[in-house]
């Protein structure tokens, strides 16, 4: 059945490593994005991208890079540059917004920075 | 700068009585607006959008509410049921798939 799949759900890197979250989708959506929960702030867009090979910065892209080169997968980059990379994770996906559909969620990544 | 503010970080309601629960937002560019529930350590599902030529939207138990003069939505829940305690968020898009959210209230339906 579709959905969108998060991986790991628990992640813990230590400081000065990367680390790269996965995202995959099979809802034949264009369009996927990244947030970050954090307690008290909502989710944050990270960054979106509406089309293979394209993606644009969200609101706090610093410390993080991401990659489109399938329609399937968006992976998420926590590079060591990131000052506070400890947070709750969410990928979502959604057809062309001329729909005006909804996005869907997975279950999140939550990364620990040790 | 918040575009999509939710204002009251948590809401108290009985059981069986209405909760309503308000985003603002700033951006008179945004004609699509949606409402999310989410449950600790899990991704938000979604439950009920407006599009920005409508004032009102039902589905069962939720209603949206639009009000595009006042930039102002809201969700009520009627009949309010333990089993709807989470946090809610309204996010808000305009003319490209960026889809801005708020800060989310979390609700709480006591017996």
């Amino acid at each position: 059945d579709g959905g969108i799949t998060q991986s790991p759900k628990y992640l813990f890197r230590k400081e000065g490593q990367n680390v790269t979250l996965s995202c995959e989708q099979n809802l034949n959506h264009d369009a996927m994005y990244w947030y970050r929960q954090d307690p008290g702030q909502g989710l944050r867009l990270i960054y979106y991208s509406q089309i293979v090979n394209d993606f644009q910065k969200g609101d706090i892209a610093e410390g993080y890079s991401v990659s489109r080169e399938k329609k399937e997968s968006f992976p998420l980059t926590v590079t060591s540059a990131q000052k506070n990379p400890t947070a709750f994770y969410l990928c979502a996906s959604s057809i062309p917004r001329t729909l005006n559909t909804e996005a869907f969620f997975g279950q999140g990544t939550r990364l620990t920075v040790v | 700068d918040q575009q999509v503010k939710q204002n009251s970080p948590s809401l108290s309601v009985q059981e069986g009585r209405i909760s309503i629960l308000n985003c603002d937002y700033t951006n008179s560019m945004f004609d699509y607006f949606l409402w999310y529930k989410k449950y600790p350590a899990e991704g938000p599902t979604f439950l009920i959008s407006i599009s920005s030529i409508k004032d009102k939207n039902e589905d069962g138990r939720f209603t949206v509410f639009l009000n595009k003069s006042a930039k102002h939505l809201s969700l009520h829940i009627v009949p309010s049921q333990p089993g709807d305690s989470a946090v809610y968020f309204c996010a808000a898009s305009g003319n490209t798939d960026k889809l801005i959210f708020g800060t989310g209230t979390r609700l709480q339906v006591f017996p």
